[in-house]
């Protein structure tokens, strides 16, 4: 089936340690996304990337990571988890450079303890 | 600073009509969209206005008004399956996408 995966699906991590979320899209998007998703906020970019081999800092960057170095893998690491990155996180793609719309992965719950 | 404003939760009645409100005020804007998201799952695109006006797309329609940076999403002959959060996003002048918190819609028989 086409479209983005994510895992893991759900995490607990203490607090430290070192995690790296995976997102891979079959679409051939050119753009990915990472976000956050908390309690009454908005979706928070986190990073992005517009085309493999590069990308961006969203609006939330500190204490995560990202690489593009294909069209479809688009990897979150959070070097030293604290427990402030307890969230949902989405992983996202577009084509057309974000100018439509976003297709979204399943998500992966992350508890850090 | 950008900002995306709407209700955080509201109560509907099923098969009737219901019309969430978003406005914003962001750098520049290119295109408003309109996303579902069910408890537990990613959000799914609904709808798109870059132009001022209604867009119909079966039971859901959004409006915009770019000179009122407002925009509202209106639901009709509601049904259990919309209950859901609905989101507001703003693409800016580069582009990114600005996010509304949600408004969460709880629908009752």
């Amino acid at each position: 089936i086409a479209g983005i995966t994510q895992a893991p699906t759900s995490q607990i991590l203490a607090a430290g340690r070192r995690m790296t979320l995976r997102c891979t899209q079959d679409m051939r998007h050119n753009a990915m996304y990472w976000y956050r998703q908390d309690l009454g906020l908005g979706l928070r970019l986190i990073h992005y990337s517009n085309t493999a081999g590069t990308t961006g800092k969203g609006e939330v960057p500190d204490g995560y990571s990202v690489s593009r170095a294909n069209t479809d893998d688009f990897p979150l690491t959070l070097a030293s988890a604290v427990p402030s990155q307890t969230s949902v996180y989405f992983c996202a793609s577009s084509d057309f450079g974000g100018a439509g719309e976003l297709f979204f992965g399943e998500g992966s719950r992350l508890t850090v303890l | 600073g950008q900002n995306i404003d709407q209700p955080t939760e509201m109560t509907a009645t099923e098969g009737a009509i219901v019309q969430i409100n978003c406005t914003y005020q962001t750098s520049g804007f290119n295109g408003l969209f309109w996303y579902q998201q069910h408890a537990g799952e990613a959000p799914t695109f609904l709808s798109y206005n870059v132009l001022d006006g209604l867009e119909e797309k079966g039971r859901f329609s959004s409006f915009l008004s770019r000179s009122k940076g407002y925009s509202y999403l209106l639901l009709k002959e509601l049904q259990m399956k919309d209950s859901a959060s609905y989101l507001c996003a703003v693409q800016d002048s580069n582009y990114q996408l600005i996010w509304g918190a949600g408004t969460k819609l709880i629908i009752k028989p």
